[in-house]
């Protein structure tokens, strides 16, 4: 596509469900990143893929949250047992290669309640 | 990690004014990006910029890599131009081009 395309752009989770958060990346980028974004803060990195490798996941703020890329293109990141300190909104970037320009989705706003 | 300050937090400015927006960041870096960030959340691409100098349109930006800063110049600005600029510095390991962000300025363009 012509860019990063994320879904759902919004989601209102309750405490203690599962959400699954998909991104599809600009196609022919072998990188993906996911960033975290809290209200009034810059991005925080959550974990990288080169193709469908996962080679950094040092962000990811606890064993509730997974990602995955299983063919090397489209990526999910699943948050289980959703507590209120995971309303963020959750962005996904790709890059051509793992040092090139990175570019952004327009994010999903979860608000877990 | 590597410390990212922005300054200033916040500028207002009457359209049609300049303003220069500043990154320093504490250790050497791969690379650099800047950002703007619209009222609906959107990350725009502004310059992909790890040292020299970029222009496009009213904007320019440079990167001094060796004295570990960088300035975004903003010349007659517009109020489309409100929203937060952010700098991104990138250091490549094996887990790829890590970006880290600073906080942000957060500009507003009054008419």
């Amino acid at each position: 596509g012509a860019g990063v395309s994320q879904s759902p752009r919004y989601k209102v989770a309750k405490r203690g469900q599962d959400v699954a958060l998909r991104c599809d990346p600009i196609s022919g980028h072998v990188s993906l990143f996911w960033y975290q974004q809290a209200l009034g803060q810059g991005p925080e990195f959550l974990t990288y893929f080169q193709n469908e490798a996962q080679l950094d996941k040092s962000g990811l703020p606890s064993d509730r949250f997974f990602a995955e890329r299983p063919e090397g293109s489209v990526s999910t990141l699943k948050i289980q047992r959703t507590q209120q300190e995971d309303s963020a909104v959750y962005l996904c970037a790709s890059s051509i290669d793992r040092d090139a320009e990175a570019f952004f989705g327009q994010g999903t706003r979860l608000t877990v309640v | 990690g590597i410390q990212v300050e922005q300054s200033p937090p916040d500028l207002i400015l009457q359209e049609g004014a300049n303003s220069t927006l500043r990154c320093n960041f504490s250790d050497s870096v791969n690379n650099l990006q800047w950002f703007h960030q619209n009222p609906w959340g959107q990350l725009i691409n502004l310059f992909y910029i790890p040292s020299g100098t970029k222009q496009n349109g009213r904007l320019s930006a440079t990167t001094v890599a060796t004295e570990r800063y960088s300035l975004l110049y903003i010349s007659s600005s517009q109020t489309t131009d409100s929203g937060v600029y952010f700098c991104a510095v990138g250091l490549i390991t094996g887990g790829g081009n890590k970006l880290t962000f600073g906080t942000g300025t957060q500009l507003k363009v009054e008419l």
